[in-house]
């Protein structure tokens, strides 16, 4: 999974503080993808974004949940006012733009709230 | 509401046969499939893809193929072998840039 860089490996918050979870895509990708995995169940799509634009939040929790992908630098996934039901592993994944180019995924960041 | 489904959570193959995973889906929008590969504490690494235009794609050992009137894949693993042990995630989307609906996985295991 070398390429898509997320950071940090792990994180642990109490409840009520602020996650910041970062993710540098591959080189040329274009378009950022942020997921949740609860155990035992798969990946759940959140947000997708490109350079400075959400394209879909669809999969967002209306509250707390935030993401970014500046001009420079990182995308940005931030959990504010952290509850033990955020606890999960995030990952990002990224894709060049054109026809037939998966989106190929980060080792993700691993959320714990105590 | 599930709308991609691997009804098999696990599955154990001999080395050197043939592995098979299912993959059904509900959303009839979904045009674009994927399959990824994922070890304990690493993220999805991608394996094959395959369009609705098509219904098989071959890379190396891993064939996927698609019957839409049946809205089922399934990809095949020919021959199998002990690194292919770790958990497959069938995906799709409508379209190739959307957002991914994955289903749970089946945990694939290579017995010597």
């Amino acid at each position: 999974n070398a390429g898509v860089m997320q950071n940090p490996r792990h994180l642990v918050r109490r409840r009520g503080q602020e996650a910041r979870l970062r993710c540098s895509p591959m080189k040329g990708h274009s378009h950022v993808y942020w997921y949740r995995q609860l155990p035992e169940e798969g990946l759940k799509f959140m947000v997708y974004l490109q350079k400075e634009n959400i394209i879909d939040e669809s999969g967002m929790p209306k509250e707390r949940f935030s993401a970014e992908f500046p001009k420079e630098g990182p995308s940005i996934l931030r959990i504010q006012q952290v509850v033990r039901g955020d606890s999960a592993a995030y990952f990002c994944a990224s894709s060049r733009t054109g026809a037939d180019q998966p989106q190929h995924f980060g080792d993700g960041t691993r959320l714990s709230i105590l | 509401d599930q709308q991609v489904k691997q009804n098999s959570p696990s599955l154990s193959v001999q080395e050197g046969r043939i592995s098979i995973l299912n993959c059904d889906y509900t959303n009839s929008m979904f045009d674009y499939f994927l399959w990824y590969k994922k070890y304990p504490a690493e993220g999805p690494t991608f394996l094959i893809s395959i369009s609705s235009i098509k219904d098989k794609n071959e890379d190396g050992r891993f064939t996927v193929f698609l019957n839409k009137s049946a809205k089922h894949l399934s990809l095949h693993i020919v021959p199998s072998q002990p690194g292919d042990s770790a958990v497959y995630f069938c995906a799709a989307s409508a379209r190739e840039a959307d957002g991914l609906t994955f289903g749970k996985g089946t945990h694939l295991i290579i017995q010597p």
